[in-house]
C-alpha cells in the first residue's frame, strides 16, 4: 500500500504569509494527487487535482506542484478564510486510494 | 448543483451492522462512482470504498470483509453496510462522488457527513 506523509502536521502563519505544505508518497504516484481543505464540522473541499490543476471556483492563490513522490500545496497570500486543515490524497491505484494525515494551518 | 445527503441511524450497538444511505439530488446517479469515506473524531480521512450503478465496486482491503455497498438508481441513492461494528468504527461518515472508471479518483462532491456512534 502507498503511504502518504504530510509535513508539517501543524503550521502557524499570519494573514498575508506565503505558506507551503508538503506531501510525500512512499512510491511514485505520477501526478495522481489531490488536495482538500477541511474546516471544523464540514466536509472536505477539493482544491487541486492531478497535482497542479485548480478546481473550478477555487481562488488562484492556491497552487499545487510536484510529481512522482513529492508534492506541495502553496497558498500565496493567506486569507482569514484559509485557516483550516489540509489533506492530500493519492488516487494512482486502480483499486484503492489513501489520504495524508492532514496539516492544520493555524493563526499565528 | 449536485448535492449529497447521508442518512441512517446515528447509534449502532457493538457487533451489529451499520447501515447508511446517501441520496443524490441535482444530477443523475448514473455514469459516476459513489464513495464512502469516514473520519474518527479529531483524526484523518479513511476511504471505505466505492460503487457504480453497474455494480462495480472497489473497497479498502482493511474493511473489505465487513463492507457491502449497493446502488438504487430508481431512488438516486446508494448505500453502505458495515457489519460487526466496534467502537473503532465510530466516526463521521461521508458520501462522495468521483468520475473515474479505472479506479478511485478525486472527490468533487461530498455530503455534509453523518456521525455514527457505536455504543451499547
Amino acid at each position: 500500500d502507498i503511504e502518504m506523509t504530510q509535513s508539517p502536521s501543524t503550521l502557524s502563519a499570519s494573514v498575508g504569509d506565503r505558506v507551503t505544505i508538503t506531501c510525500r508518497a512512499s512510491q511514485s504516484i505520477s501526478s495522481w494527487l489531490a488536495w482538500y481543505q477541511q474546516k471544523p464540522g464540514k466536509a472536505p473541499k477539493l482544491l487541486i487535482y492531478e497535482a497542479s490543476r485548480l478546481e473550478s471556483g477555487v481562488p488562484s492563490r492556491f497552487s499545487g506542484s510536484g510529481s512522482g513522490t513529492e508534492f506541495t500545496l502553496t497558498i500565496s497570500s493567506l486569507q482569514p478564510d484559509d485557516f483550516a486543515t489540509y489533506y492530500c490524497q493519492d488516487y494512482s491505484s486502480s483499486s484503492m486510494c489513501s489520504f495524508g494525515q492532514g496539516t492544520k494551518l493555524e493563526i499565528k | 448543483q449536485v448535492q449529497l445527503q447521508e442518512s441512517g441511524p446515528g447509534l449502532v450497538k457493538p457487533s451489529e451492522t451499520l447501515s447508511l444511505t446517501c441520496t443524490v439530488s441535482g444530477g443523475s446517479i448514473s455514469y459516476y462512482y459513489w464513495n464512502w469515506i469516514r473520519q474518527p473524531a479529531g483524526k484523518g480521512l479513511e476511504w471505505i470504498g466505492r460503487v457504480s450503478t453497474s455494480g462495480n465496486t472497489n473497497c479498502n482491503p482493511s474493511l473489505q470483509s465487513r463492507v457491502t455497498m449497493s446502488v438504487d438508481t430508481s431512488k438516486n441513492q446508494f448505500s453502505l453496510k458495515l457489519s460487526s461494528v466496534t467502537a473503532a468504527d465510530t466516526a463521521v461518515y461521508y458520501c462522495a462522488r468521483d468520475e473515474a472508471v479505472a479506479g478511485p479518483d478525486r472527490f468533487d462532491y461530498w455530503g455534509q457527513g453523518m456521525l455514527v456512534t457505536v455504543s451499547s
